[in-house]
């Protein structure tokens, strides 16, 4: 089975903070998303990458930053967190580009207070 | 623009059948695909759909009409466990998913 972990199901922070978010797959995908998902709103593509070292901006990445320097890991950073970035963040990765199912992680619940 | 709609939320009885539709505008199109999300979980996949005609697995069904630009799950023999959100996603031209905002299900014994 398809692994996805995130380092955190709940966090907490405060105003301008740094926030790193970790997500790790165990099935040696090639390609990583990070979502967010707000009630009312489909899920909305922040980053992705295709390969190590690699990421394009997806719907919204204003705020944002990603890193990928392992194929398994894929970090996204809140470089100065504020309130209007409180969502449900979501990992997911694919094996494939041309059948695009993704495996979902169990999603950070980030608070900015 | 790209535009994925579902209806918000649907209602149901248990041991009944109940189909969530999904419209779709997008950029290209190479699939179609359904995950359920259980409250506070992650989404799991339940089918995809890239040809016309419908994709029967066990309770739940899809159906898409490329021409139509319209897709729906069909879910028979309801149990509680099936309360869940639905979400609808197109894959477009770019292999990217855009996806609906989802459908709240609510099962009443």
């Amino acid at each position: 089975d398809v692994k996805v972990t995130q380092s955190s199901r709940y966090l907490v922070k405060r105003t301008g903070e740094k926030v790193f978010l970790e997500c790790v797959q165990d099935m040696d995908h090639e390609n990583m998303f990070w979502y967010r998902q707000d009630p009312g709103l489909g899920l909305r593509l922040i980053y992705f990458s295709y390969d190590v070292k690699m990421k394009e901006k997806g719907d919204i990445p204003e705020g944002y930053s990603v890193s990928r320097e392992k194929k398994e890991r894929f970090s996204l950073i809140l470089e100065s967190a504020s309130t209007n970035q409180t969502s449900m963040y979501l990992c997911a990765s694919s094996l494939r580009t041309d059948y695009n199912e993704q495996f979902f992680g169990p999603g950070t619940r980030l608070t900015v207070l | 623009g790209q535009n994925i709609d579902q209806p918000t939320e649907m209602t149901a009885t248990e041991g009944a059948i109940v189909q969530i539709n999904c419209t779709y505008q997008t950029s290209g199109f190479n699939g179609l695909f359904w995950y359920q999300q259980h409250a506070g979980e992650a989404p799991t996949f339940l089918s995809y759909n890239v040809l016309d005609g419908l994709e029967e697995k066990g309770r739940f069904s899809s159906f898409l009409s490329r021409s139509k630009g319209y897709s729906y799950l069909l879910l028979k023999e309801l149990q509680m466990k099936d309360s869940a959100s639905y979400l609808c996603a197109v894959e477009d031209s770019n292999y990217q998913l855009i996806w609906g905002a989802g459908t709240k299900l609510i099962i009443k014994p």
